[in-house]
């Protein structure tokens, strides 16, 4: 049973610049969240997709942008990328039981984001 | 705006000893407590509650919510060095879930 899988495993970009990370959620999983940590930081709620439509958002700017697609796999994308948007980016799927997401969420291994 | 407050931060013991880790929130509209363990990337799912007073276990680990006092607590015994890691608490809110994580408390096992 694959769990989530999450692409590029590190990326190196510039200030100004832009960057799409990838999400392939757990096998069975519908719902996709992501999430920044920055280090030593607990992560960080962006916001979360199911049914290809964006379900809540945290507090972060419109820079911050995703997608998900029919086969539940998602994207996050980072427009005018700043220094502090260096991070390890989160994705974690779970699913829909009853029109409610299940609590428990699988998280990925991430993607190391460097801003130079 | 939630809040999960986790202590100590930081801790250092020897194998054998046991350690207990703490989680404290202010939510709305709680629906869980999660723990996790985080040690190189990906955080792994230790434990999900969501009545007080159960113990939740799992081998050498425990878990119990207090939901009148708005805490939990993580307890390893007979740790281990392999139990070094970042120990995440989050709380899931509101119908879709949102999880709001504390800071992590960062455990090392000394042989």
């Amino acid at each position: 049973d694959a769990g989530v899988t999450q692409s590029p495993t590190h990326l190196i970009k510039t200030r100004g610049q832009q960057v799409t990370l990838r999400c392939s959620p757990k096998s069975g999983h519908d719902t996709v969240s992501w999430y920044q940590q920055a280090l030593g930081q607990g992560p960080q709620f962006i916001f979360q997709y199911y049914e290809e439509e964006e379900r809540q958002r945290g507090n972060f700017p419109d820079r911050f942008s995703g997608h998900q697609f029919p086969n539940y796999s998602s994207e996050l994308n980072v427009n005018a990328l700043l220094l502090g948007d260096s991070a390890l980016y989160l994705c974690a799927s779970s699913a829909i039981s009853g029109f409610v997401v299940t609590d428990t969420q699988y998280f990925g291994p991430g993607t190391r984001l460097t801003v130079l | 705006e939630d809040k999960v407050v986790q202590s100590p931060l930081s801790l250092v013991v020897h194998e054998g000893d046991t350690v207990t880790l703490n989680c404290s929130y202010e939510v709305t509209n709680f629906r869980s407590l999660l723990w996790y363990k985080q040690e190189k990337k990906a955080p792994t799912f230790l434990f999900m509650l969501t009545s007080s007073g159960i113990e939740k276990k799992s081998g050498r680990l425990s878990s119990i919510l207090d939901k009148k006092e708005l805490f939990s607590i993580l307890n390893i015994t007979a740790t281990q060095t392999g139990d070094s890691a970042v120990y995440l608490c989050a709380v899931s809110a509101g119908a879709n879930s949102k999880l709001t994580f504390g800071k992590g408390i960062t455990l090392s096992v000394r042989p």
